[in-house]
């Protein structure tokens, strides 16, 4: 089946950016996600990005699509130690509506 | 609004007991569904509905029951509970249409002794 494949861990200092990858194998994804899981709760869309989009900037958030290599990534400018927690990449094809997760990637930030 | 809303939060149970976790959305969402999180295999799908009376299997549907009585609730059924069971449950529910960003609940954390 389809897979979505991301790094299990990042360790950052606080202030620097952080850079989250992912790589994912359908070529007929339409929606790419982050999702951020905190300690102790449930997952919480940050940001999406649709595959016609090559780039997608929120505030410190920066998603960038490589749709040729099939790669998404997520920069975090100036991480703070609230930014600690799993991020979780996923896509979905247009007219499914049932995600693909990758199995997240635990970004530490030590001061 | 309240989102999407489980119950319980936690408990443990002994190797063959049954129970079921309980989920609820007041969002109108057609799609419900239901994952399980293990460390170092991320999320990894049981169930899932589109609607009041469809329900479907997931990647991981054995030992799991559900049903889908009315648009809002999606319980999730444990029969005879196996320690390979013990997981932190996810409800999530989104609509069918559009971008379709996934709303979860807080999480379900069991013990199978």
């Amino acid at each position: 089946g389809e897979d979505v494949e991301q790094s299990l861990f990042l360790s950052v200092r606080e202030g620097d950016s952080s850079v989250i990858n992912c790589t994912y194998t359908d070529s007929s994804s339409t929606y790419l996600y982050w999702y951020k899981q905190e300690p102790g709760a449930g997952l919480q869309l940050l940001t999406y990005i649709f595959s016609n989009m090559d780039m997608k900037q929120d505030q410190r958030l920066t998603v960038l699509l490589n749709k040729k290599d099939k790669h998404l990534s997520l920069r975090i400018a100036d991480t703070q130690t609230g930014d600690s927690a799993i991020y979780f990449c996923a896509e979905m094809s247009g007219g499914s509506y049932i995600p693909t997760f990758g199995r997240g990637t635990s970004l530490i930030v030590h001061p | 609004n309240a989102g999407v809303t489980q119950t319980p939060k936690f408990q443990v149970l002994k190797t063959g007991q049954s129970m079921t976790l309980q989920c609820a959305q007041d969002m109108n969402h057609e799609y419900m569904s239901w994952y399980r999180q293990d460390p170092g295999m991320g999320l990894r799908l049981i169930h899932y509905s589109v609607g009041a009376g469809i329900t479907d299997q997931g990647e991981v549907p054995n030992g799991y029951n559900v049903s889908r009585s009315t648009t809002e609730d999606f319980p999730l059924r444990l029969l005879s509970a196996a320690p390979s069971q013990t997981s932190v449950y996810f409800c999530a529910s989104s609509y069918t249409q559009g971008a379709g960003e996934l709303f979860f609940g807080e999480g379900s954390r069991l013990t199978v002794l």
